[in-house]
């Protein structure tokens, strides 16, 4: 079985650009989520779909950061434009169901440098 | 709100050395805890959990225990490998909210 699949692995811009981050969960997940970590300190939550429907998006920074899921499937991150707090690793993780208990699975991240 | 607060790193630590890596929650109600582990240049994977007060949660030679009355749940193990270099965090789901709260990870490093 695949595991959760994130692009790039690393995008160095420069303040002002686009970037657009990428993540394909694990076939038959409905529950996919963003999260980020800034340079050493925690990972903290972005938003959670539950297919194609945002279910959580309180921990998005600001309307600079859109989330799209169509179709349920892969997930993509636009941040538009950047700024240079934006660096940090975003990861995305995916499950079957959302209980509380209920194991997420990981992509290993894309490293996003805004320069 | 819900938070976790693990100790600072780098942990460094010779090989076979004993390791506990300290984590306390702060929490409304009943959440389950994690540890999660990222080997260098991969991604996060379960390590451990537990879902109630008391119960221990175990993988791979690690072990830890929901405490409630100190609302901790330290990372220990009794003899540490090279392969164990890696950044640890603790997390919680389920106090107030069903989002995941990670703790700000600790490096750890193990040398032969």
């Amino acid at each position: 079985e695949a595991g959760v699949t994130q692009f790039p692995s690393h995008s160095v811009i420069e303040k002002g650009q686009t970037v657009t981050l990428r993540c394909d969960p694990i076939s038959g997940h409905d529950n996919l989520y963003w999260y980020r970590r800034v340079m050493g300190k925690e990972i903290k939550f972005l938003l959670h779909f539950v297919k194609e429907s945002k279910q959580d998006e309180s921990g998005m920074p600001n309307n600079r950061f859109l989330a799209e899921r169509t179709g349920g499937t892969y997930s993509t991150l636009k941040v538009q434009p950047a700024e240079l707090e934006d660096s940090g690793v975003y990861f995305c993780a995916s499950s079957r169901d959302s209980l509380f208990n209920e194991k997420l699975f990981f992509g290993s991240g894309t490293q996003l440098s805004v320069l | 709100g819900d938070s976790v607060t693990q100790m600072e790193g780098p942990v460094t630590l010779s090989e076979e050395a004993f390791l506990t890596i300290n984590c306390t929650y702060t929490a409304t109600g009943y959440p389950s805890l994690f540890w999660y582990v990222q080997y260098p240049g991969e991604g996060l994977q379960l390590l451990l959990k537990a879902t109630k007060a008391d119960d221990k949660g175990s993988n791979k030679g690690f072990e830890a225990t929901y405490r409630k009355e100190t609302t901790s749940f330290h990372l220990e193990k009794g003899s540490v490998q090279v392969s164990d270099s890696a950044v640890y965090f603790c997390a919680l789901r389920g106090g107030a909210t069903n989002k995941l709260i990670f703790g700000t990870g600790t490096l750890l490093a193990v040398q032969p």
